[in-house]
């Protein structure tokens, strides 16, 4: 299995606070993304990145903010929780996207109240 | 932009039965298409792809082939087993990123 580790697992936090979810890599892969999962919507993709430093925004990426200052960490801050982004995070890493499959990591379950 | 377009689900079938699950693509360019899976609480991960037209992508005893005149890569398994219940994913390969269909979740009954 590809090495990406998420954190935490869980979180419930309430309206209006800041929360940042990690994801940890230790394939040395290029490419790293952040999605959320909704009922009805599938996966839904937040932000990527594509090199340290290197970020661009996905389909739903209002109200998120991403990090990458070395390859092998990819942060996802949530400025100021809202009920809406109440959801399973998943973070995902590749190689080359045109082609190698992305590995994901086993989900963050973000509850906000 | 590019998109991908799943069957609604559930679909619900009894072992042994034949399963297909749709899904078509709109893209500019030649993009790779995949099929993901995920099992309850678990991520994706990746079940097939085909990189270009006409290419079969095979795993598991499921198949799916690129079809450029269709725009489709649909999901097939001839004989399918409580152990693939799962929810399926089809995606292409844009710029940078892959962009996922909705998902279809698959039930297999004994």
């Amino acid at each position: 299995d590809a090495g990406i580790t998420q954190s935490p697992r869980h979180k419930v936090t309430e309206t209006g606070t800041p929360v940042t979810l990690r994801c940890h890599q230790t394939e040395n892969h290029r490419y790293m993304y952040w999605y959320r999962q909704d009922p009805g919507h599938g996966l839904r993709l937040i932000h990527y990145s594509y090199g340290v430093k290197d970020t661009d925004k996905g389909e739903v990426s209002d109200g998120y903010s991403v990090s990458r200052s070395k390859t092998e960490d990819f942060l996802l801050t949530l400025e100021s929780a809202t009920s809406s982004q109440t959801s399973v995070y998943f973070c995902a890493i590749t190689r080359d996207p045109s082609n190698s499959p992305l590995h994901f990591g086993n989900g963050t379950r973000l509850t906000v109240t | 932009g590019d998109s991908v377009t799943q069957m609604e689900g559930p679909v619900t079938l009894s072992e042994e039965a034949f399963l297909t699950i749709n899904c078509t693509y709109t893209a500019t360019g030649y993009p790779s298409l995949f099929w993901y899976v995920q099992y309850p609480g678990e991520g994706l991960q990746l079940l097939l792809k085909a990189t270009k037209a006409d290419d079969k992508g095979s795993n598991k005893g499921f198949e799916a082939t690129y079809r450029k005149e269709t725009t489709s890569f649909h999901l097939e398994k001839g004989s399918v087993q409580v152990s693939d219940s799962a929810v399926y994913f089809c995606a292409l390969s844009g710029t940078d990123k892959l962009i996922f269909g909705t998902g279809t979740r698959l039930q297999v009954f004994p």
